[in-house]
């Protein structure tokens, strides 16, 4: 595997369900994020991970729930969901420095809450 | 706050025609400047940045890019379009010293045969 990595690339769940997407990243990066992204509206920063640390919740309702054990795996917990939830959650990660920051995007995981 | 602004969320252009996909930023001091492509069902892939050298970017796949200072402006062009390049371009921003990028609505470039 290169590159960052998504699974599952496609999840259908009822509101009651609890699931989680899995990310990794294989490019020695110190820094991870989640992404949302909805029809007709911006890429949606939802956290950051930087060592391993949550250094961002971009104001997340708590019904998502990230978890980072390692530099290179990144989980984003989902339980009791809405509908507009429903969109395409990205990850990427990056080699954080002091100058500038490119991140690496996976592939996405489009979710479809019912 | 730093803030990206994309002019035109579609843009048809005919096969061999110039692209010209809009790009402006709100900052006092010029951030690193960052061009995205996502084809469907795919992430975001890098095509170009600007991090403080050369004004004039070039990119993967025949793309460029020209930061001007005076108008806070990092539009992207291609000479000529091919139909492989129909698919959804995002400019994002990024302070230096910031591991956060900001990204505007995007721009979905439609290629006419």
């Amino acid at each position: 595997e290169t590159g960052v990595t998504q699974t599952p690339r496609h999840l259908v769940m009822g509101m009651t369900n609890k699931k989680s997407l899995k990310c990794e990243q294989h490019l020695g990066h110190n820094a991870m994020y989640w992404y949302k992204q909805s029809a007709k509206k911006p890429l949606e920063l939802m956290f950051v991970y930087n060592f391993k640390e949550q250094t961002e919740n971009n104001s997340v309702p708590s019904r998502f729930s990230p978890e980072c054990p390692n530099s290179s795996h990144l989980f984003l917990h989902l339980h009791t969901l809405q509908p507009e939830d429903s969109a395409l959650y990205l990850c990427a990660s990056s080699q954080w420095t002091s100058g500038y920051n490119e991140q690496f995007f996976g592939p996405g995981t489009r979710l479809t809450v019912l | 706050a730093q803030s990206v602004t994309q002019l035109g969320s579609h843009v048809s252009v005919s096969e061999g025609a110039l692209v010209l996909l809009r790009c402006n930023y709100s900052s006092s001091v010029p951030p690193y400047l960052f061009w995205y492509v996502q084809y469907p069902n795919q992430g975001l892939q890098l095509l170009l940045k600007y991090t403080s050298a050369a004004t004039l970017v070039k990119g993967i796949n025949g793309f460029e890019a020209e930061f001007k200072k005076s108008e806070t402006s990092f539009h992207l062009t291609k000479p000529s379009a091919h139909m492989r390049d129909a698919a959804e371009y995002f400019c994002a921003a990024t302070p230096e010293g910031n591991e956060k990028l900001t990204f505007g609505t995007g721009t979905r470039l439609t290629i006419i045969p």
